[in-house]
């Protein structure tokens, strides 16, 4: 079963604007990651916030977790063309024993025009 | 980069015949994966490796072996393709940071079952 939906499946926007995508998962995690997918490659890091953050910075993104409501958004400001691709947000469980796993939700597909 | 090549990237098979499909990885990584991804369900684990000969089952493992004889090979079955196996399929492995658990992943392998 899926650990992390994200939310829209599918944004459209004009480049130069920013673009907002959220994640909600449902157990309790160590760790909340974002991953990007060009199409027809693999799934490339992007960023990492670990369940005691709040908000982390990388370059043109910006990433919130509220563990409270267990959900996060992935901000990417002043989008590019080249920022189309699918996004996942994955989630690391609390305890894995020898796991250490990751559960990807199904994506949201971002597409900037130019 | 994190060293991972998969092979074959495309196929195209019969039902009922049996596959492998073959992860290297060049960077000494003790923990392996393979994923399948399919349109409606994001990434989902098949199985996944902690070590030579250390196996263990993921989320949709049913149809699917694998063997690990090897630390740089990890290679995945399907005893006897059916239409359903018919996805992209990832390999990755896992770096353990202060920050938690990162997955990294290779390009996929297409497998079609006709």
């Amino acid at each position: 079963s899926q650990q992390g939906e994200e939310d829209p499946q599918a944004l459209s926007i004009q480049e130069g604007e920013n673009a907002t995508m959220n994640c909600s998962y449902k157990t309790s995690i160590n760790n909340l990651q974002w991953y990007r997918q060009n199409s027809g490659r693999g799934l490339v890091h992007l960023i990492l916030i670990r369940s005691n953050e709040r908000e982390k910075h990388s370059g043109r993104l910006r990433v919130t977790l509220d563990t409270s409501k267990k959900s996060s958004s992935l901000l990417i400001t002043a989008s590019r063309a080249a920022d189309t691709a699918s996004y996942f947000c994955a989630t690391g469980r609390i305890s894995s024993g020898s796991a250490r796993q990751l559960t990807f939700g199904s994506g949201t597909q971002l597409t900037v025009l130019p | 980069d994190a060293g991972i090549t998969q092979s074959p990237r495309h196929k195209v098979t019969e039902t009922g015949t049996p596959v492998t499909l073959r992860c290297h990885q060049t960077e000494n990584h003790r923990y392996m994966y393979w994923y399948r991804q399919d349109p409606g369900h994001g990434l989902r684990l098949i199985h996944y490796s902690y070590g030579v000969k250390d196996t263990d089952k993921g989320e949709v493992s049913d149809g699917y072996s694998v063997s690990r004889s090897k630390t740089e090979d990890f290679l995945l079955t399907l005893e006897s393709a059916t239409s359903s196996q018919t996805s992209v399929y990832f390999c990755a492995i896992s770096e353990l940071t202060v920050s938690g658990n990162t997955i990294y992943f290779g390009e996929g392998s297409w497998l079609t079952v006709v």
